[in-house]
């Protein structure tokens, strides 16, 4: 039973132009998000993160919105670089009194920023 | 300078061998935690310490025992080795256990792809 889900496999876009990478969950439970970033023989290197109690973080070109009534967030990129290539990763927490530090990760999409 | 790193790189053994993967942070960090990234690319969470205290212990085979001699290493020993057990494991380390974006950011090594031929 998959609790974060990344549908789209793969995505492919035009240098400079947007990036949206989508991610859904079903544990009502999360309540910290986070983005990874993996290129090949790598491992994954964090990249932003959101807490359950905003909808939406910003870093230079990065862009996480969460809709918790929808349970998504998506992780936007403007403008995108080749540089960007590489999958990422969503992933989740539910920090309560038993918190366990556990991440539950999404299957990823890998991103081709075409030049 | 590395902070999370594991090695080996890479592992090809045969099946029945036991093996281990080593894991050191020189983040001073006080969490470890061991993933498998298996062929359909899922990164699952094995095992997690604290302090040297076992957190975590996902439904993972006896067969896998993890080993935190202190709090910047995690080690991960596996016995009898199966073809099952061929994937990517990353080891990931956090500043630590409760809520904030400091204590849920967890950074990974680089992997090692373990082969069981």
């Amino acid at each position: 039973d998959q609790q974060v889900k990344q549908n789209s496999p793969s995505l492919s876009v035009q240098e400079g132009r947007i990036s949206i990478l989508n991610c859904d969950y079903t544990n009502s439970m999360f309540d910290y998000f986070l983005w990874y970033k993996k290129y090949p023989a790598e491992g994954p290197t964090f990249l932003i993160s959101i807490s359950s109690i905003k909808d939406k973080n910003e870093d230079g070109r990065f862009t996480v919105f969460l809709n918790k009534s929808a349970k998504h967030l998506s992780l936007h990129i403007v403008p995108s670089q080749p540089g960007d290539s590489a999958v990422y990763f969503c992933a989740a927490s539910e920090n309560g009194s038993s918190n366990t530090g556990k991440l539950i990760f999404g299957q990823g999409t890998t991103l081709q920023v075409k030049p | 300078d590395t902070a999370v790193s594991q090695t080996p790189k890479y592992l090809v053994t045969q099946m029945g061998n036991d093996k281990s993967i080593k894991c050191e942070q020189n983040l001073g960090h006080d969490t470890m935690y061991w993933y498998k990234q298996d062929s359909k690319k899922f990164l699952k969470i094995m095992f997690s310490y604290n302090n040297k205290e076992l957190i975590i212990n996902e439904t993972v085979p006896n067969r896998f025992s993890p080993k935190s001699p202190d709090k910047a290493h995690l080690n991960l020993h596996i016995n009898s080795l199966e073809l099952g057990d061929s994937a990517v494991y990353f080891c990931a380390s956090s500043q630590g256990l409760g809520q904030g974006k400091s204590k849920n950011i967890q950074y990974f090594g680089a992997g090692t792809r373990l082969s069981v031929l």
